[in-house]
């Protein structure tokens, strides 16, 4: 059974641009979470999506926004980078349902130069 | 107060000993708490879920839940170096599909 997928791995951007990143979930799985990883705040929530509607959001500003398609896989976009986005950016796979275990991909590492 | 603390450590422990990981959450209606393992430079990777009051044990790994407490614990039997991590207390926001996380506690096992 595949796990989750993250594209890229690696990204390096400049101040100013946007940045697109992808998660596919494991098959089956409606549910995806995307999380910020910082070595000063941790691990914080950005955003769930559940059959294509965003269900949660983390208290990011409005520059960081995400989707989900039809087939469970989401995107998350950053527009106008600043060099404070720089972070792991994970993002979690789940059934989406009451108690269901959260399985995370190998994240995408951004540097903002 | 945040609302998942742990210890940031480090927790040194000898090779064979039980390591023992705490943390406190302060939502009384978190339902699901979840105990991660994050290598150096990988992702978090999911070692124990617990849902109701007291003790689940998988392998080495037992996870302790105290809801009136509000204390999650996770202890390792016949630690071993490749046990050496951080690990990451989660738990689920009442009525929402979020983890919350704490700082993590970064554990080495010393040969």
């Amino acid at each position: 059974k595949a796990g989750v997928t993250q594209t890229p791995r690696y990204l390096i951007k400049t101040r100013g641009q946007q940045v697109t990143l992808s998660c596919s979930p494991i098959s089956g799985h409606r549910s995806v979470s995307w999380y910020q990883q910082t070595p000063g705040q941790g691990l914080q929530f950005l955003f769930e999506y559940f059959s294509e509607t965003q269900r949660n959001k983390g208290n990011f500003p409005g520059r960081f926004s995400g989707r989900q398609f039809s087939n469970s896989r989401s995107e998350m976009n950053v527009s106008t980078l600043e060099l404070g986005d720089s972070a792991l950016y994970l993002c979690a796979s789940s059934t989406g349902t009451k108690n269901t275990e959260a399985f995370f991909g190998q994240g995408t590492r951004l540097t903002v130069v | 107060q945040k609302e998942v603390e742990q210890n940031s450590g480090p927790l040194s422990v000898p090779e064979g000993a039980i390591a023992s990981l705490n943390c406190t959450y302060s939502d009384r209606g978190s339902q699901s708490f979840f105990w991660y393992r994050q290598y150096s430079g990988k992702s978090p990777e999911l070692i124990m879920s617990i849902y109701s009051n007291g003790d689940k044990e998988d392998g080495r790994f037992t996870a302790q839940l105290n809801k009136a407490s509000q204390y999650v614990s996770l202890l390792i039997r016949d630690s071993q170096p490749s046990d050496s991590a951080t690990y990451l207390c989660a738990v689920t926001v009442q009525g929402a599909q979020k983890l919350v996380f704490g700082q993590g506690t970064r554990l080495t096992i010393n040969p």
